[in-house]
């Protein structure tokens, strides 16, 4: 149980263009979704938070207009990175939150970005 | 602020050797304590939990950690280690409010035949 996915695994865009990275839970209910961005070599940086049916939360820094995540159920979020650039090639990781674990989050295989 | 530390970027053992992978915690009050494991090129898998019912968790694939309070650590160990436990690992604390997770840097774990 506890299945998370993501959609595309891998994506390759031209600049200018937006991408759509879809996040699931596949057997339970997630009331709240994690953003992450992951750079080479380092830790996950939280990029925002999402709570079904309201607006996310984003971490200082992280441009909302740049990352838009929706949350329109209770078993999908979709982070759009609009007008990609070069410098937002990364690897997107999803988790999400059930509400009942103990702060426990389900990790998504993670998206793995790459704009020419 | 909550802060997660993983000494050791890079832990090298050989096989059959005790892996120890160090973590230490920032919040005062008691923590949630997660240990992660990622693969190259995907997400992170829990290994295990800390949730204050016993200060010894024991996780997945053979690996345990120990909460001890007076040092604010939690490290991971696993007594003989295995090629295939060669991945990044990352220890992290949960908060209680918001749900988030703050992860520590991570730690390379090599395995040398």
């Amino acid at each position: 149980g506890a299945v998370v996915s993501q959609h595309p695994s891998r994506v390759i865009c031209k600049s200018g263009t937006s991408v759509k990275i879809e996040c699931r839970s596949l057997d339970f209910q997630a009331t709240t979704m994690f953003w992450y961005r992951q750079f080479p070599k380092q830790s996950l940086m939280l990029m925002a938070t999402s709570n079904e049916g309201s607006k996310a939360t984003y971490e200082q820094g992280v441009e909302k207009d740049k990352f838009l995540i929706n949350h329109a159920s209770l078993t999908l979020s979709t982070l759009t990175v609009t007008s990609a650039h070069p410098e937002d090639s990364s690897f997107y990781i999803c988790s999400a939150r059930d509400g009942q674990g103990l702060n426990e989050q389900f990790f998504g295989p993670g998206t793995r970005l790459t704009v020419l | 602020a909550q802060s997660v530390t993983q000494l050791g970027s890079h832990v090298s053992v050989s096989e059959g050797a005790l892996v120890l992978l160090r973590c230490n915690y920032s919040s005062s009050v008691p923590p949630y304590l997660f240990w992660y494991v990622q693969y190259p090129n995907q997400g992170l898998q829990l290994l295990l939990k800390y949730t204050s019912a016993a200060t010894l968790v024991k996780g997945i694939n053979g690996f345990e950690a120990e909460f001890k309070k007076s040092e604010t650590s939690f490290h991971l160990t696993k007594p003989s280690a295995h090629m295939s436990d060669a991945a990044e690992y990352f220890c992290a604390e949960g908060s209680s409010n918001t749900g988030k997770l703050i992860f520590g840097q991570g730690t390379t774990l090599q395995v040398k035949p």
